[in-house]
C-alpha cells in the first residue's frame, strides 16, 4: 500500500532564506510524485510532479524537488523564499502501476509561515 | 475553459438532512473524483469515476453515493448528513485514471453540518 509522511507539520523560514519541505513515501510499485500547493481558502494547484524521467524535477515558481529513490524520498526546496509563498503544501504520491483509480494518496500537509 | 467547478461554495446543514453537492469540468475528462480534506489529515478519496456510468469507493465512502452519467458531471450526494461530515468537499478531474497526469481540483465547497 502506498503511504506518504510529511516531515514536518509546520515550516517557518525567513523571507529570502532557503525552503525545505520534507516528504517521504511509501509505494510498492514504481509511483508517480507530486507537490500540490494551496493557499488560504483556495483548490489546489500542481507545482510540480515526478513520473520516472529526470529525477531532479523544475516546478512553478522556482520550486524544485529530488526524487531519491534509495532514501524513498521526494524533499520540495525553493532557494528564497517570497512572502507569496506562505501556503500549505501536499506531497501526494500515485501509483502508476494501477490502470484504474488513479488513487492519490496526500501527506498530511505541511503549513509554510515566511517571516518578514 | 472554466475548468472544474463546484456549487455551492458553502453549505450548513442540520443533521439528518441531504443534499448534493455538484461538480462539472470542460475538459473532456475521464477521471473525476471527490475529496474530503480534513485538519491535518491531508485529503481523502471519497468516491471516483473512469468515465461516465463507472464510479467506484474510495478511501472513505461511507455516508455518500455518487453517479456519472455524463463526461461533464460528477455530483456527490450525502443522504443523511452528520456532523462527522463537516469538512471541505473538493472535485477533481484529470485526463485519464492512470497516475501520470495531474489533478485538476475546482475551489472546493465548505460544508457544515450541525
Amino acid at each position: 500500500a502506498q503511504s506518504v509522511t510529511q516531515l514536518d507539520s509546520h515550516v517557518s523560514v525567513s523571507e529570502g532564506t532557503p525552503v525545505l519541505l520534507r516528504c517521504n513515501y511509501s509505494s510498492s510499485y514504481s509511483p508517480s510524485l507530486f507537490w500540490y500547493v494551496q493557499h488560504p481558502n483556495k483548490g489546489l494547484q500542481l507545482l510540480l510532479k515526478y513520473t520516472s524521467a529526470a529525477t531532479l524535477v523544475k516546478g512553478i515558481n522556482g520550486f524544485e524537488a529530488e526524487f531519491k529513490k534509495s532514501e524513498t524520498s521526494f524533499h520540495l526546496t525553493k532557494p528564497s523564499a517570497h512572502m507569496s509563498d506562505a501556503a500549505e503544501y501536499f506531497c501526494v504520491v500515485s501509483d502508476r502501476a494501477v490502470e484504474y483509480g488513479n488513487k492519490l494518496v496526500f501527506g498530511a500537509g505541511t503549513i509554510l509561515r515566511v517571516k518578514s | 475553459n472554466a475548468g472544474v467547478t463546484q456549487t455551492p461554495k458553502f453549505q450548513v446543514l442540520k443533521t439528518g438532512q441531504s443534499m448534493t453537492l455538484q461538480c462539472a469540468q470542460d475538459m473532456n475528462h475521464e477521471y473525476m473524483s471527490w475529496y474530503r480534506q480534513d485538519p491535518g489529515m491531508g485529503l481523502r478519496l471519497i468516491h471516483y469515476s473512469v468515465g461516465a456510468g463507472i464510479t467506484d469507493q474510495g478511501e472513505v465512502p461511507n455516508g455518500y453515493n455518487v453517479s456519472r452519467s455524463t463526461t461533464e458531471d460528477f455530483p456527490l450526494r450525502l443522504l443523511s448528513a452528520a456532523p462527522s461530515q463537516t469538512s471541505v468537499y473538493f472535485c477533481a478531474s484529470s485526463i485519464t485514471p492512470t497516475g501520470f497526469y495531474e489533478q485538476y481540483f475546482g475551489p472546493g465547497t465548505r460544508l457544515t453540518v450541525t
